[in-house]
């Protein structure tokens, strides 16, 4: 197993680049989670998804767009890259059954 | 609305030392508690975790903690730090009643003196 992947590793975008921030897991999570983490903040959740063709909005979505279109992947859209974007980018999902969440080795993104 | 404090963002301890990080959670029902680790330029890792029953639990790599329902505290100990234990720890809460989403506390790097 995998396990979570995600990619890309590093990016830099420009003030109103788009990208999107690829999240996979081959544990037939039902559960995905897109996070934030800045420094000195902990995580913040940015959306999350129950299953496939669900998603909600977690703590912090705005500027940020979800889907989840199969089980095993659950891509995360910037539309309009600010400043404020800038971050470590974290995926995680989770077994229905179980409470422990597992996750990627993130994606640090910088908007310049 | 549930929360976590994890006091000092920076813990330094001498290698064998005794490691106490301290979190308190605030919440209206029984949580669910967590000690996540991410070591330098990785992802979360779980170290352990309370849900019900014997309110010390044992983790990977040494560390336990014990639930203190009066005090509202998570803390996370070592009897004897290692230099690999150098990482940041995150102190989680989940209920069961909303989809076991985390509250994150902002973390405690915890560096370790030779």
């Amino acid at each position: 197993n995998a396990g979570v992947t995600q990619t890309p590793k590093f990016r830099i975008l420009k003030i109103g680049q788009s990208m999107t921030l690829q999240c996979a897991q081959d544990m037939n999570h039902n559960y995905m989670y897109w996070y934030r983490q800045d420094p000195g903040m902990g995580l913040k959740l940015i959306y999350y998804s129950v299953g496939a063709g669900i998603t909600d909005k977690g703590e912090v979505p705005n500027g940020y767009n979800v889907s989840r279109s199969t089980t095993e992947d659950f891509p995360l859209r910037l539309e309009l890259a600010a400043p404020s974007q800038t971050s470590v980018y974290f995926c995680a999902s989770r077994a229905g059954s179980t409470d422990t969440q597992y996750f990627g080795p993130g994606t640090r993104l910088t908007v310049l | 609305a549930q929360s976590v404090t994890q006091l000092g963002s920076h813990v330094s301890v001498s290698e064998g030392a005794l490691v106490l990080l301290r979190c308190n959670y605030s919440s209206s029902v029984p949580p669910y508690l967590f000690w996540y680790v991410q070591y330098p330029n990785q992802g979360l890792q779980l170290l352990l975790k309370y849900t019900t029953g014997a309110t010390l639990v044992k983790g990977i790599n040494g560390f336990e903690a014990e639930f203190k329902k009066s005090e509202t505290s998570f803390h996370l100990t070592k009897p004897s730090a290692h230099m690999s234990d150098a990482a940041e720890y995150f102190c989680a809460v989940s209920r069961m009643d909303s989809n076991y989403q985390l509250i994150w506390g902002a973390g405690t790097k915890l560096i370790i003196k030779p």
